[in-house]
């Protein structure tokens, strides 16, 4: 039973247009969700992260928006750039606990 | 600079023969992670400690141990490996506030033979 999903495994942007990743989740008691970049042979670093009770949460070229009514959360990177290109996994916080459950990740190409 | 280290970074052992993967941080947080991630599929976390506090999820098997000496240090002890073990091991820490980031290492690429 997979929580929090990641249903597009890759996505292919021009440089200089807008990424947007998705990221669903099943357990409306999530409260806080956060963004995770991965380059390949590295550990995950963290990107952004939003609180349950708002709904977007910026951070340069970085936006998250929380649709909680769709369970719903997206990544926005605007512009994109090559540099940007690696995996994002979308993790969420499980309330009363330390725990995390992780997304499948989706792997950005951003072409030059 | 603060940092989460693992060693080794690869790991190539033979079925059954126990391996021990380390995990060590220098920011001092109270929660340490062990997450087993297989190629394309999200990092499952394996156990957790709170300090000293040993939470172990429902569903690791029990060829998966764990050691925490001291803050800074966190073990993961692979008993009897075998080859379905193979994967890539995360290990993570957060200050363990609601929300607070992990922070996580650069992974150790275990194979087995």
């Amino acid at each position: 039973d997979q929580q929090v999903k990641q249903n597009s495994p890759s996505l292919s942007v021009q440089e200089g247009r807008i990424s947007i990743l998705n990221c669903d989740y099943t357990n409306s008691m999530f409260d806080y969700f956060l963004w995770y970049k991965k380059y390949p042979a590295e550990g995950p670093t963290f990107l952004i992260s939003i609180s349950s009770i708002k709904d977007k949460n910026e951070d340069g070229r970085f936006t998250v928006f929380l649709n909680k009514s769709a369970k719903h959360l997206s990544l926005h990177i605007v512009p994109s750039q090559p540099g940007d290109s690696a995996v994002y996994f979308c993790a969420a916080s499980v309330p009363g606990t330390y725990k995390y459950i992780f997304g499948t990740g989706t792997r950005l190409k951003v072409l030059a | 600079d603060a940092m989460v280290i693992q060693n080794p970074r690869y790991q190539v052992t033979q079925f059954g023969k126990p391996v021990t993967l380390s995990c060590s941080q220098t920011l001092n947080h109270n929660v340490m992670y062990w997450y087993q991630q297989k190629s394309s599929q999200a990092p499952k976390l394996l156990f957790h400690y709170y300090d000293k506090d040993f939470n172990n999820e429902a569903d690791t098997p029990d060829n998966f141990q764990s050691r925490r000496p001291n803050t800074s240090f966190c073990f993961l002890d692979i008993r009897s490996p075998g080859l379905g073990d193979t994967a890539m091991y995360l290990c993570a820490t957060s200050r363990g506030l609601g929300g607070e980031t992990q922070y996580f290492g650069p992974g150790t690429r275990l194979l087995v033979l």
